[in-house]
């Protein structure tokens, strides 16, 4: 149980296109999911934590208006990354809470979303 | 600001050697602590984790890590590594209130034959 996945797991652009990045719960629900990017040997960073039916949570320094997140449903958020550039080219995963009996406990992980800009 | 250190950014050891990978938490509050374990090209896979009761948790492929808040430590360890034990291994802390995971550095747990 508690299997989270995304879609697509790599995706190369070009400089200047969006691309939109789907983060689904697949057997549990979650009102809560977060996003985060990872650099090369690096850990995680979170950019934002996704609200289901609010608006998204975002970590100081991360641009809202470049990275917009919709959490439509209880089972999945979105990652829209807007007119992407080279600098944006990195690993973006994302995980999200069970809620069991009103309870958030662990995060889930999904695989990981492998964007490169050129 | 709840912070989480692991001060080896990478560990070499032989196969069927014991490991320790170190953690350690600073909070003020009551935490909760958790390992993951990310292969090449992945995402994290929950390896273990404590929320409460037991101080030692245990995860099913032998790893095992113990909560111990006077150290606010919470190391991990296994008796004997395997080959397929080779990959970056994250702890990480939330508070009770789940809402940011703060994660550590990572260390490399690097197994050779």
């Amino acid at each position: 149980g508690a299997v989270v996945s995304q879609h697509p797991s790599r995706v190369i652009c070009k400089s200047g296109t969006s691309v939109k990045i789907e983060c689904r719960s697949l057997d549990f629900q979650a009102t809560t999911m977060f996003w985060y990017r990872q650099f090369p040997k690096k850990s995680l960073m979170l950019m934002a934590t996704s609200n289901e039916g609010s608006k998204a949570t975002y970590e100081q320094g991360v641009e809202k208006d470049k990275f917009l997140i919709n959490h439509a449903s209880l089972t999945l958020s979105t990652l829209t990354v807007t007119s992407a550039h080279p600098e944006d080219s990195s690993f973006y995963i994302c995980s999200a809470n069970p809620v069991t009996s009103g309870r958030q406990e662990t995060q889930y992980f999904g695989p990981g979303t492998r964007l490169l800009v050129l | 600001a709840q912070s989480v250190t692991q001060l080896d950014s990478q560990v070499p050891v032989f196969e069927e050697a014991p490991v320790e990978l170190r953690c350690n938490y600073s909070s003020s509050v009551s935490v909760y602590l958790f390992w993951y374990v990310q292969y090449p090209n992945q995402g994290l896979q929950l390896l273990l984790k404590y929320l409460s009761g037991s101080t030692l948790v245990e995860s099913i492929n032998g790893f095992e890590a113990e909560f111990n808040k006077s150290q606010t430590s919470f190391h991990l360890r296994k008796p004997s590594v395997h080959i397929s034990d080779t990959a970056e291994y994250f702890c990480a802390a939330t508070n009770t209130g789940f809402q940011k995971l703060v994660f550590g550095t990572g260390t490399r747990l690097l197994v050779s034959p």
